[in-house]
């Protein structure tokens, strides 16, 4: 039973637009979320967080929203780059060092 | 300088042969862990090491042995081997602060091919 769900696997956007990913969860006793991006051959490096508590935390170009009554939360980069192409996995944590991935979406930015 | 590091990056080898794959991390980090990459890549954590003691282990077939011999080591070993058990692994680590997110650190990965 998959607790963190990415239910796009892929999403291209143009150079300069707005990119959205999104994920889902089922437990409400997550306290952190996070995003992390993967380019291939390499390891998830960790790109932003949010509290449970917050509803928007923002990094550069670069904001996640969360919505816990709906159970869903966001990652938002404006404007996109063709840097930004890559696999990017949501997860969630319960308590001191348990995270829970998404299965990823992988991002294409078209120059 | 590689913050954290596995070897070997490709391991091939025959279904019943026991292998190891081993990672450190230079950061001072507290906390270790493994993941596996299944091929509907889907990451999920087997082990967590604290200063070289067990305190996640998922349900994971005893064949996975996980070892820590000091802080900035924590080994896999995997006995038996089966078709199942390719995968991508990925070790990482972070500090244990006990509070807020954990942002963990990850090594390149092991593509581990069972034939």
């Amino acid at each position: 039973d998959q607790q963190v769900k990415q239910n796009s696997p892929s999403l291209s956007v143009q150079e300069g637009r707005i990119s959205i990913l999104n994920c889902d969860y089922t437990n409400s006793m997550f306290d952190y979320f996070l995003w992390y991006k993967k380019y291939p051959a390499e390891g998830p490096t960790f790109l932003i967080s949010i509290s449970s508590i917050k509803d928007k935390n923002e990094d550069g170009r670069f904001t996640v929203f969360l919505n816990k009554s709906a159970k869903h939360l966001s990652l938002h980069i404006v404007p996109s780059q063709p840097g930004d192409s890559a696999v990017y996995f949501c997860a969630a944590q319960a308590g001191a060092n348990n995270l829970f991935f998404g299965t990823g979406t992988r991002l294409t930015v078209i120059p | 300088d590689t913050a954290v590091s596995q070897t070997p990056k490709y391991l091939v080898t025959q279904m019943g042969n026991d292998k190891s794959i081993k990672c450190e991390q230079n950061l001072g980090h507290d906390t270790m862990y493994w993941y596996k990459q299944d091929s509907k890549k889907f990451l999920k954590i087997m082990f967590s090491y604290n200063n070289k003691e067990l305190i996640i282990n998922e349900t994971v077939p005893n064949r996975f042995s996980p070892k820590s011999p000091d802080k900035a080591h924590l080994n896999l070993h995997i006995n038996s081997l089966e078709l199942g058990d390719s995968a991508v692994y990925f070790c990482a680590s972070s500090l244990n602060r006990g509070q807020g997110a954990d942002e963990q650190f990850f090594g390149p990965g092991t593509r581990l091919t069972v034939l």
